[in-house]
């Protein structure tokens, strides 16, 4: 089965700063990947998905962009965070049963 | 009107209380349909899962679909103070690439 490690599992960062989240995934090759946001009272907001290496769609146009540099390899990024761009971090791959397995997220504050 | 509605919560229970959580959808092409658990500050995790109309069971919990009227719910029985967290329905269509609509999530707190 799949397993998804995410890094840092805290994080406070100044307005206006950089922002650079890994999740890198074990246990398939190839996946699908997915970063999701979910903030209070907004659920899970899906930003970016992968098909595969290079390949990146976005969902909601906004502050942060996405990467995948390698198979296993999601990268979430942004060049000057805003506010706004709070929230917990989720990345997310094909599991069992059309379910998704997702990593243990990164708590995002903006200060 | 969104593709999926449920209600935020919270849901308090006592301990022993039999728990039902719900969704609707709007999307007549959903045909899979799944409830996630997420603990306080961690991923959401595939709690059950299935695809056709009717009722699944797995140990304490029901999992329930009514294609006819867009309608989902996951029962809970004999609920514990470990079941508190938050619940969310999740349902595809399942065409290629397509992924995952969520519901907001319901908190349930049960209390000993």
């Amino acid at each position: 089965s799949q397993t998804i490690h995410q890094w840092p599992a805290t994080l406070v960062q100044p307005v206006g700063s950089p922002l650079s989240l890994e999740c890198t995934v074990e246990g398939t090759s190839n996946p699908n990947l997915y970063w999701y946001r979910q903030a209070a009272g907004r659920g899970l907001q899906l930003l970016f998905y992968s098909v595969g290496i290079g390949q990146i769609s976005s969902e909601v146009p906004q502050n942060l962009s996405a990467s995948r540099p390698q198979d296993r390899q999601f990268i979430l990024s942004s060049k000057k965070l805003l506010l706004s761009d709070s929230g917990f971090y989720l990345c997310a791959c094909p599991g069992l049963n059309y379910g998704y397995t997702f990593g243990s997220g990164t708590r995002l504050t903006v200060v | 009107q969104k593709e999926v509605e449920q209600d935020p919560g919270p849901l308090s229970v006592p301990e022993g209380a039999i728990v039902s959580l719900n969704c609707t959808y709007s999307n007549s092409a959903f045909q899979y349909f799944m409830w996630y658990r997420q603990y306080s500050r961690k991923g959401p995790e595939l709690l059950m899962y299935t695809y056709s109309s009717g009722n699944k069971e797995d140990g304490r919990f029901t999992a329930q679909v009514d294609k006819s009227s867009k309608y989902i719910s996951l029962f809970i029985r004999d609920s514990q103070p470990s079941d508190s967290a938050t619940y969310l329905c999740a349902m595809t269509s399942f065409s290629g690439y397509s992924t995952l609509t969520f519901g907001k999530g319901t908190m349930l707190l049960v209390s000993p």
